[in-house]
């Protein structure tokens, strides 16, 4: 059974370019969210699809979006990069939009130069 | 606001010696106390979910516990390999988690 896989691993962008980065949810699951991981921070919650709809978002500017596809993978886009974007940007999926427990994927090491 | 502290930051012991990490947390309406193991430049792995005061869960060495405002994770005869960050995240009312900074657990031969 396949976890949740994440692509690229690491990623190497300048300030003011866009990123998109993919995540495949763990079989059976059908919600995906994404966090950033500062070093030494815990992750913090940046937004949730179900239903190829984001349902809820953190406090993050609109420069973060995604999308979900109909298979339930998942991308994270973010547009005009800062210094500050980079990061472990981890993708978790679980089954509905909130009761169930959220397990992670290996991350996506972003640094923004 | 939600809010999760995790103390202390780091903890090194000695293999064999046990101790024990602390929690605390400010959330609406808890829905869910999550501890994760992280090993550097990984994802997060789940270890437990405790959702009302008084249980415990354990597994291995590691045993969790829950109260009111706090949530504790006893690490008891530890190995080397236990050595990882251990991540505490706290669910609220609207279903969003909310981590601490975790700490840093080193064990020693």
């Amino acid at each position: 059974d396949a976890g949740v896989t994440q692509s690229p691993t690491h990623l190497i962008k300048t300030r003011g370019q866009q990123v998109t980065l993919r995540c495949s949810p763990k079989s059976g699951h059908d919600t995906v969210s994404w966090y950033q991981q500062a070093l030494g921070q815990g992750p913090q919650f940046i937004f949730q699809y179900y239903e190829e709809e984001e349902r809820q978002r953190g406090n993050f500017p609109d420069r973060f979006s995604g999308h979900q596809f109909p298979n339930y993978s998942s991308e994270l886009n973010v547009n005009a990069l800062l210094l500050g974007d980079s990061a472990l940007y981890l993708c978790a999926s679980s089954f509905g939009t909130g009761r169930d427990t959220q397990y992670f994927g290996p991350g996506t090491r972003l640094t923004v130069l | 606001e939600d809010q999760v502290t995790q103390s202390p930051e780091a903890l090194r012991l000695q293999e064999g010696e046990s101790s024990s990490l602390n929690c605390s947390y400010t959330v609406s309406g808890l829905r869910g106390l999550f501890w994760y193991r992280q090993d550097p430049g990984k994802g997060p792995e789940f270890l437990f979910t405790l959702y009302s005061a008084g249980e415990e869960k354990e597994k291995e060495r590691l045993k969790a516990t829950l109260t009111k405002k706090e949530s504790f994770l006893h690490i008891t005869a530890p190995k080397p390999e236990d050595s990882a960050t251990y991540l505490c995240a706290a669910r609220s009312n609207d279903y969003k988690l909310s981590f601490g900074a975790g700490t840093t657990v080193t064990v020693r031969a």
